[in-house]
Order: structure tokens, then sequence, then C-alpha cells
């Protein structure tokens, strides 16, 4: 069965560092997502991309972040200067179009 | 006006027993109501899914109640299983493609023996 794949599963970084997370869609997918997930929290929206653009983004996406679609299949998460507050699980999902949409495994990133 | 209202926070519940989680939801825009299962260090998996036109939609074990008019929806899991201990997140999502998904605040069940 087809699934959404992240890289790495885990990632320290020290505060101020640029990090950039990795996900591989599922491959016939065209609309791809970032969530997070703070320890013991809701899982929250960040931003969703299609059609190599920004649909949507949320207050938390803000300027120290960024997503791209370098190539055909990959599709990353940038954060070019992290805080300790960027602790947290980053999940990406993609779908069809359709509403359901596919989460993978997660990128636990520990700022410290 | 975007949130998703969940509750308990935590269930325990004995095997064979039935487990309940309600959520509410505010927007009316919102037309696509599913629920997500996560185990520990995983990412959330999509379970069972429902939109409005229904007002119950089962697979297996798990069925989804939905009330269009109580704005309220809940997922009951049946013969509830020691593998079912798990987080469930209830979402909502407007119409549309690439809507992102509201989810709710993630109920913690546990079954006993």
């Amino acid at each position: 069965e087809p699934e959404v794949t992240q890289t790495p599963s885990h990632q320290v970084t020290q505060m101020g560092q640029e990090v950039i997370l990795r996900c591989v869609p599922i491959s016939n997918h065209l609309y791809f997502y970032w969530y997070r997930q703070i320890l013991g929290q809701k899982v929250e929206f960040l931003v969703s991309f299609y059609n190599n653009e920004i649909s949507e983004k949320s207050e938390i996406f803000d300027d120290q972040f960024s997503v791209e679609r370098p190539d055909g299949s990959n599709f990353t998460l940038k954060i070019r200067s992290t805080k300790l507050e960027d602790s947290a699980m980053y999940f990406c999902a993609s779908s069809t179009g359709t509403q359901e949409q596919f989460f993978g495994p997660g990128t636990r990133l520990t700022v410290l | 006006q975007q949130q998703v209202k969940q509750s308990p926070q935590s269930l325990i519940v004995q095997k064979g027993g039935i487990s309940i989680i309600n959520c509410a939801y505010e927007n009316t825009a919102f037309d696509y109501f599913p629920w997500y299962q996560q185990f520990p260090g995983k990412g959330p998996a999509l379970l069972i899914a429902i939109r409005p036109d229904v007002s119950e939609k089962k697979e297996g074990r798990f069925t989804i109640s939905f009330n269009k008019s109580a704005k309220q929806f809940s997922l009951h899991i049946m013969d509830s299983q020691p593998g079912d201990s798990a987080t469930y997140f209830c979402a909502a999502s407007k119409r549309g493609t690439a809507s992102k998904l509201t989810f709710g605040t993630g109920t913690r069940l546990q079954v006993t023996l």
C-alpha cells in the first residue's frame, strides 16, 4: 500500500540553525500539507501546497518557514532560524484532491 | 468558529466494551469529518470519515454517528480491544481541494483486559 514517507525521523538542532524536513508524498497525489504537533497537543495545520504554490497557510507559518517541491517526488519544509518553540513533531500529508489526507510517520524536531 | 471540540480527554474501557468519543463543531462550512487514530511515535492514520448527508457510517467495529442539527459527531468503537489503545482525533474540513484539516484535541483511549 502506498504511503507517505518522511526523513529524518528525528532531527536535533541548535537554536538559530536552519533545518530542512523532507517528505515523499504518495506518488499520484497532487496536494501536499505540513502539520505539526507539539508534544501532547493536537495536530495543527501549517501549510497546503498545490501546483508549486502555497494554497493556504496558518498564522504559525511565518517568514521563517518555507516549502518547496524541488523535484517530482520530494516536498520539503525549511525552517530558516529555529527557535526553542519549534520543537515538535512535523507531519507531512498528501491527497489526490479529495478531502482524504494521508499522513507520514513524522519528523521529531528537537531544538536545543 | 474554526474549533473542533473533543471529549473526553482520556477514556478507559474494558476489553469488549464500547468506547465513545464525542466532537462538536461550530463552522457550518465544514462538510467532511474524519477520525484519525494515532499510536505513540507514529503519524495519524485515517480510520473512518463521514459527510453531513448521512447520519451514520459503519466500518467493521468503528461507527461514526453524525447529528447535523446539533453540529456533533461521535466515534463508537464496539467490542474494544487492547490493540485499540491509542489517541483518537476527530477533525473537520471545508468543501474544496487542498482544504486543511482542523483537529480536535484528542482522546487517549486505554482498553484494559
